[in-house]
């Protein structure tokens, strides 16, 4: 257990309909990432952020991803119109107060677009 | 940001040790070199990170040589748990830049009886 809760681990939708995924980071750190990943492929980032800023996204992500981390707290990322290439393990991340470049990953929501 | 390259692939057998390289022909002066483990349907988790020379934890050696545009993570004594895939990632930096870590496809390493 890393301490970076994500829900919902299983998401089963159809084309067309929104679904929203959220992560409970590391509570003292004020950095939160969020990464995609397809099967056969290493994750790719979607977005960060330090506290409520979103600092940076990734020029992959289309208008319909939306993220918010409202009170530097917890995290929602909401993908609108999904479509089946939305299909992914959506992780989360909080990195530590030691190393850079070493974060603590959940174990991701899945998305199934049908 | 530095690319990566590491076999796609790797095989070995129960007690054997494991070494896998990575090239970095363009890692900058600042990057470290840091490694995650990935399993199944779990997210990544680091596994050890370095800078020049060598680096021993509980778990890994990595081996960087002193032009650092490559990397072994050295893994003592494989078992079948290890069986998983290996990332290794440059960008990040001691300065405080490269806040995202990029990955790459990695190499699934399959550890026998």
């Amino acid at each position: 257990d890393t301490g970076v809760s994500q829900n919902p681990r299983h998401k089963i939708t159809k084309r067309g309909q929104n679904v929203t995924f959220r992560c409970d980071p590391i509570s003292e750190h004020n950095r939160l990432y969020w990464y995609r990943q397809t099967l056969g492929q290493g994750p790719e980032f979607l977005t960060y952020f330090q506290n409520e800023a979103q600092l940076e996204k990734s020029r992959l992500l289309s208008d319909r991803f939306s993220a918010e981390r409202p009170k530097g707290s917890f995290s929602t990322l909401e993908i609108q119109r999904t479509e089946q290439g939305d299909s992914a393990m959506y992780l989360c991340a909080s990195p530590t107060s030691g190393r850079p470049g070493e974060l603590f990953f959940g174990e991701g929501s899945r998305l199934t677009v049908l | 940001l530095a690319k990566t390259t590491q076999p796609i692939s790797m095989d070995s057998y129960e007690g054997q040790e494991v070494n896998i390289t990575c090239s970095h022909n363009n890692i900058a002066t600042n990057d470290y070199i840091t490694w995650y483990q990935q399993f199944p349907s779990q997210g990544p988790r680091f596994i050890i990170q370095g800078y020049k020379t060598k680096v021993t934890n509980e778990v890994a050696s990595l081996f960087i040589p002193a032009d650092r545009k490559s990397s072994t993570l050295s893994l003592p004594r494989v078992s079948l748990s290890d069986t998983a895939v290996y990332y290794c990632l440059v960008g990040v930096s001691f300065t405080g830049g490269g806040n995202k870590l990029t990955f790459g496809t990695g190499t699934q390493l399959k550890v026998e009886l």
